[in-house]
């Protein structure tokens, strides 16, 4: 079964800062990839995807993640944050298309990013 | 781009009684909905996978009684949970996947459905 670990419950980060958050998958086979913000009251808003090819994946607000297979690690970034990125982060994985139908995802239990001024 | 809504966005209700809640793909027709259930400060957890026309597929550990499951049509599936107890008491998250699309292609999420159940 998939498996999906946020290591850092809280982070904080002053504003104009780099970020990184730290995503760790296990699944047997090679994984599609996701990273999802929450804001309160709001939905969750896909950031980027990694399905195949560049490891290095670009998505919205100025996010990158980077695969890295050796480590199975799918790490969020950004060079400079600002105060209205603060919010839940969800990192997660999925297994794709199987043969009997779409699949659910498998989430990370989230990140809490708040932003110093 | 892709929409999808909730409604209700919170409910209260006693204990004992049912509440349905609605997903709603609102500018594409979806295959396959989701239903996930998220606890206070902690992950979403999916509870099942709902196709349109057919049964939905539970997820080990959630009872298909208690939460029933309708996709009646390519735009609208239902989350019912019956006999509500405290415990049920979440944050009640749906997703969609467009027609003709894999599940981790694209799955755009509602904003979620608060139940409290007194």
């Amino acid at each position: 079964a998939q498996s999906v670990t946020q290591p850092d419950i809280h982070i904080t980060v002053s504003e104009g800062a780099s970020l990184e958050l730290r995503c760790n998958y296990s699944y047997g086979a090679t994984p599609y990839l996701f990273w999802y913000v929450q804001s309160p009251g709001q939905g969750l808003q896909l950031l980027l995807k990694y399905f195949s090819g560049d490891t290095l994946v670009q998505g919205i607000k100025g996010f990158e993640a980077e695969f890295k297979r050796s480590q199975s690690s799918f790490n969020l970034r950004k060079p400079s944050v600002h105060w209205s990125d603060a919010a839940e982060y969800f990192c997660a994985v999925g297994a794709g298309y199987s043969g009997g139908g779409a699949d659910g995802l498998t989430f990370g239990k989230g990140t809490h990013l708040i932003i110093q001024p | 781009g892709a929409v999808v809504s909730q409604h209700p966005s919170r409910v209260i209700c006693k204990s004992g009684t049912s509440v349905k809640i609605e997903c709603r793909s609102l500018d594409f027709q979806a295959t396959t909905m989701f239903w996930y259930r998220q606890f206070p400060k902690q992950s979403l957890m999916l509870m099942a996978t709902s196709n349109e026309g057919s049964k939905a597929t539970y997820e080990q550990g959630v009872e298909k009684d208690k939460f029933l499951i309708n996709h009646a049509s390519l735009t609208l599936s239902t989350l019912t949970v019956t006999s509500a107890h405290p415990e049920d008491s979440s944050f009640y998250i749906c997703s969609a996947s467009p027609l003709g699309t894999g599940s981790t292609d694209t799955q755009y999420f509602g904003p979620g459905t608060r139940l409290t159940v007194l």
